[in-house]
């Protein structure tokens, strides 16, 4: 089965800087998701990756896939209170629907 | 577009009581709806994928007679959890899809505690 690590577990940002999340596949990715999550709360979708080397931006949020299509990442610039949250990779499965999540990592921004 | 609710947002239960968990989509045809446990400060697990009119696919390690999933029509589905215990207590989120390119919506979750 496809296992998806996320990196780093927790992040502690002040607000303003940039950051990056990391989400690295055990297998080729056929798609890859990025979602954010509050606390006690459902997914928001941010972006869907599917072809090597594709880069994708949203606002202050830019999620790239790389060449090997085995690593995702997420950058956000200039982070701000609304960022926090728990943010989720996810990677499509070839032939079918199911997702399968990261183990997720968690965002806090600072003043 | 693409909302999905779940209903109730939280329940309480006890032991040894059956609790039904809705999961509509708003505005879209779910094909496909699938059903996640979350742990806290644990990512998502996938309980079953269930499609309109069929029987649901449990994910091994999951009871299926003690998680029912009806999914009776393209924008409703529902789990519901047998005889709870209080290691049944978690977060559960739905999501539905409506085919290619298979976006998954979610659902705000709901929060069930077994007392």
């Amino acid at each position: 089965s496809q296992e998806l690590e996320q990196s780093p577990q927790s992040l502690i940002v002040q607000e303003g800087k940039n950051l990056t999340i990391n989400c690295t596949s055990s297998k080729t990715l056929y798609g890859l998701y990025w979602y954010k999550q509050k606390y006690g709360e459902g997914l928001i979708f941010l972006m869907m990756l599917q072809k090597g080397g594709e880069e994708k931006s949203h606002e202050k949020i830019t999620a790239k896939l790389d060449e090997k299509k085995q690593q995702s990442s997420l950058h956000i610039t200039a982070s701000q209170p609304s960022h926090a949250g728990i943010y989720l990779c996810g990677a499509g499965n070839l032939g079918n629907e199911k997702l399968t999540f990261g183990t997720g990592t968690r965002l806090t921004i600072i003043p | 577009g693409a909302v999905v609710s779940q209903h109730p947002s939280r329940v309480i239960c006890k032991s040894g009581t059956s609790v039904k968990i809705e999961c509509r989509s708003l505005d879209f045809q779910a094909t496909t709806m699938f059903w996640y446990r979350q742990f806290p400060k644990q990512s998502l697990m996938l309980m079953a994928t269930s499609n309109e009119g069929s029987k649901a696919t449990y994910e091994q390690g999951v009871e299926k007679d003690k998680f029912l999933i009806n999914h009776a029509s393209l924008t409703l589905s529902t789990l519901t959890v047998t005889s709870a215990h209080p290691e049944d207590s978690s977060f559960y989120i739905c999501s539905g899809s409506e085919g290619a390119p298979y976006e998954q919506y979610f659902g705000p979750g709901t929060r069930l505690t077994v007392t």
